[in-house]
């Protein structure tokens, strides 16, 4: 079975620019979460989608905003990108409360 | 608001000689305590959930406890495969029950051949 899928792997922007990731859950699975993880630090939360419902949102401004299909993916979209959100993006889709995680976006900001 | 403190924030160690790694967390009302394994560029690898004070699970050459301030990973004749950031994080009681997890910076461990 296929893992958790994200895409692109890297991605280097601008500041000022617009970003747009994007998730597959492993099949079966109906929950989306969006983690951000900063060089040296833990993942830190920043939305969960359940049945394309927002079921959670952690401490990020209104520049980040995310959707969760009809087949279950889901996009996290970022505006007016800044340098500090320079980071590894990682999507997890979950079973119960099992997180399952991709291998990320790594997206740059110059 | 939750916290999640791990120590130490790096360990080397010899091949065989076995340790433990800490996790101290502050929440309002513990749903699950996770431990998760990332090697480098990579997402992070479920390995444990503990659920109240008391509890043990093992896997291979990890165990891991729980008490009602911490939570303990010991590693007993570590391998160099063992090497890896080992990350501690923690889901609190919700209404909703759909709160992310809070995580700690994790535990960089080197094993040395």
């Amino acid at each position: 079975d296929a893992g958790v899928t994200q895409s692109p792997t890297h991605l280097i922007k601008t500041r000022g620019q617009h970003v747009t990731l994007r998730c597959s859950p492993i099949s079966g699975h109906k929950s989306v979460s969006w983690y951000q993880q900063v060089l040296g630090q833990g993942p830190q939360f920043i939305f969960q989608y359940y049945e394309k419902e927002e079921r959670g949102r952690g401490n990020f401004p209104d520049r980040f905003s995310a959707r969760q299909f009809p087949n279950y993916s889901s996009e996290l979209n970022v505006n007016a990108l800044l340098l500090g959100d320079s980071a590894l993006y990682l999507c997890a889709s979950s079973f119960g409360e099992k997180l399952f995680f991709g291998s990320g976006t790594q997206l740059s900001v110059l | 608001e939750d916290q999640v403190t791990q120590s130490p924030e790096a360990l080397r160690l010899q091949e065989g000689e076995s340790s433990s790694l800490n996790c101290s967390y502050t929440v309002s009302g513990l749903r699950g305590l996770f431990w998760y394994r990332q090697d480098p560029g990579k997402g992070p690898e479920f390995l444990f959930t503990l659920y109240s004070a008391g509890e043990e699970k093992e896997k291979e050459r990890l165990k891991a406890t729980l008490t009602k301030k911490e939570s303990f990973l010991h590693i007993t004749a570590p391998k160099p495969e063992d090497s890896a950031t080992y990350l501690c994080a923690v889901q609190a009681m919700s209404g909703g029950g759909a709160d992310g997890l809070t995580f700690g910076k994790g535990t960089h461990l080197i094993i040395q051949p």
